[in-house]
């Protein structure tokens, strides 16, 4: 079926380090299909933070990039120097393109920022 | 902007008793409306789907007879837990969207706790 895994947290980094946090997918109904990252902040409903709709293109959001790479079926998010208030949860999903329109998400990654 | 209310934010119920939950898109005419629940160390897993025009649909494992949603429009959703027990328990999201192509804005959830 359809499936994301990603980096299990948390993830504790100290204010200005880079950020990886790994995502992998597995797209069995859908060949081509959209990837996003959203974030949830304390208190708060999902964000979207960026999302990628055609394989080899990135994209990138306050900071954050990721790439979709179909060959490797991944779409880690990274961050060349993280902020305090990058802490937040963040989680990988695939969209089932159509008028669906779900998502598949992954567990989640709790990013705890140092200052 | 787009934004999706959800009320309660919180709410507790005793085993057995039934609880409801609603959902407001503000800022835009939803087209479709999505109801997820994140179960304690879990992702967020896709309870139903309600597209205009169509019937809703429900995921496997989540069935009309236990969360029955109603909706006199897309913008307004409502969706009760019946007969709630300890296994019901998590974070109830929703999240809409204007238009096939658009994206879903969620909304900051409903917790419910079952005691």
């Amino acid at each position: 079926g359809d499936s994301v895994t990603q980096t299990e947290g948390p993830v504790t980094v100290s204010e200005s380090e880079s950020l990886i946090i790994n995502c992998t997918y597995s797209a069995t109904s859908i060949a081509y299909p959209n990837l996003f990252w959203y974030v949830r902040y304390p208190g708060e409903g999902l964000q979207l933070l960026l999302k990628v709709i055609t394989a080899g293109q990135k994209g990138s959001s306050r900071g954050f990039e990721a790439t979709y790479n179909k060959e490797t079926t991944s779409f880690h998010l990274q961050k060349a120097s993280v902020q305090e208030s990058d802490s937040a949860v963040y989680y990988c999903a695939l969209g089932l393109t159509g008028n669906t329109g779900k998502l598949i998400f992954g567990l989640g990654t709790t990013l705890q920022v140092q200052p | 902007g787009a934004l999706v209310y959800q009320y309660p934010r919180r709410t507790i119920c005793k085993s057995g008793t039934s609880m409801r939950m609603e959902c407001q898109a503000v800022g835009f005419q939803a087209t479709s409306v999505a109801w997820y629940r994140q179960s304690p160390q879990k992702t967020f897993e896709l309870i139903a789907l309600s597209t205009v025009n169509s019937a809703i649909k429900y995921e496997q494992n989540f069935t009309q007879e236990k969360f029955p949603i109603s909706h006199p429009n897309l913008s307004f959703s409502s969706m009760t837990v019946l007969n709630a027990y300890l296994e019901d328990r998590g974070l109830y999201l929703c999240g809409a969207r204007g238009t096939t192509n658009s994206d879903y804005t969620f909304g900051s959830g409903t917790r419910l706790l079952v005691i």
